[in-house]
């Protein structure tokens, strides 16, 4: 079976940091591959995707993402952190089934910024 | 922009309640989801539908159902709502069928059940 595994349920850091959330999936066809943030009270907002072509994927808030097959692995950065980055991460992934498309997303990763 | 909006934000409920969730996008997406999000269990897949009148099963269906009569409205409905139903439910919708859609979502609505 497919699977999405965040390392890490909460990860803290001071403002101006880099933030690293992992992301590590297994799947046994090419996947499409995104990272979703979710702000309090709110719901899930795509920060990112791969699907083909460039492994470095740029998203919003000057957040990135790393596609490494070698590794199985698509991890978030961002090189300096912001009060405002402070949220809940989910990695998911989207592949081909029998009955078509089905997308699975990882447990969450909660993002703390201490100033 | 995209706009899912779930009717309600905050419900209490009492076992053995039917309880109605409702889902309305604006944008003609296809497809609508229904997921519930735990701690540590991350989003979990209840039903979704691909079309009008159309729905599927997703990982955890046991104890819901849904319905889709109109293509911006999905109904989750809790048949007999019970204490371990109490979670965040999200509502999600995307253009098409394909791997590399989005999914755009609602705010949640969190259910309380006593």
């Amino acid at each position: 079976a497919q699977s999405v595994t965040q390392l890490g349920s909460h990860v803290s850091v001071s403002e101006g940091a880099l933030v690293l959330l992992r992301c590590n999936y297994s799947s046994s066809v090419p996947p499409y591959l995104f990272w979703y943030v979710q702000y309090p009270n709110q719901g899930l907002q795509l920060l990112l995707k791969y699907t083909t072509g460039a492994t470095l994927v740029k998203g919003i808030n000057g957040f990135e993402a790393e596609f490494k097959k070698s590794e199985t692995s698509f991890h978030l950065t961002k090189p300096s952190a912001h009060m405002s980055d402070a949220a809940e991460y989910f990695c998911a992934v989207s592949y081909l089934t029998t009955g078509g498309f089905k997308t699975i997303f990882g447990a969450g990763t909660r993002l703390f910024v201490k100033a | 922009d995209v706009k899912v909006t779930q009717s309600s934000r905050y419900l209490v409920k009492r076992t053995g309640e039917k309880v109605f969730l409702e889902c309305v996008q604006d944008m003609d997406h296809e497809n609508m989801f229904w997921y519930r999000q735990d701690p540590g269990l991350g989003l979990r897949l209840i039903y979704f539908s691909y079309d009008v009148k159309m729905k599927e099963k997703g990982d955890i269906p046991e104890g819901y159902s849904v319905s889709r009569e109109k293509k911006e409205r999905f109904s989750l409905i809790l048949e007999s709502a019970s204490t371990n139903q109490t979670s965040m439910y999200l509502c999600a919708s995307s253009l098409g069928t394909g791997g590399e859609n989005i999914q755009y979502f609602g705010a949640g609505t969190r259910l309380s059940v006593l």
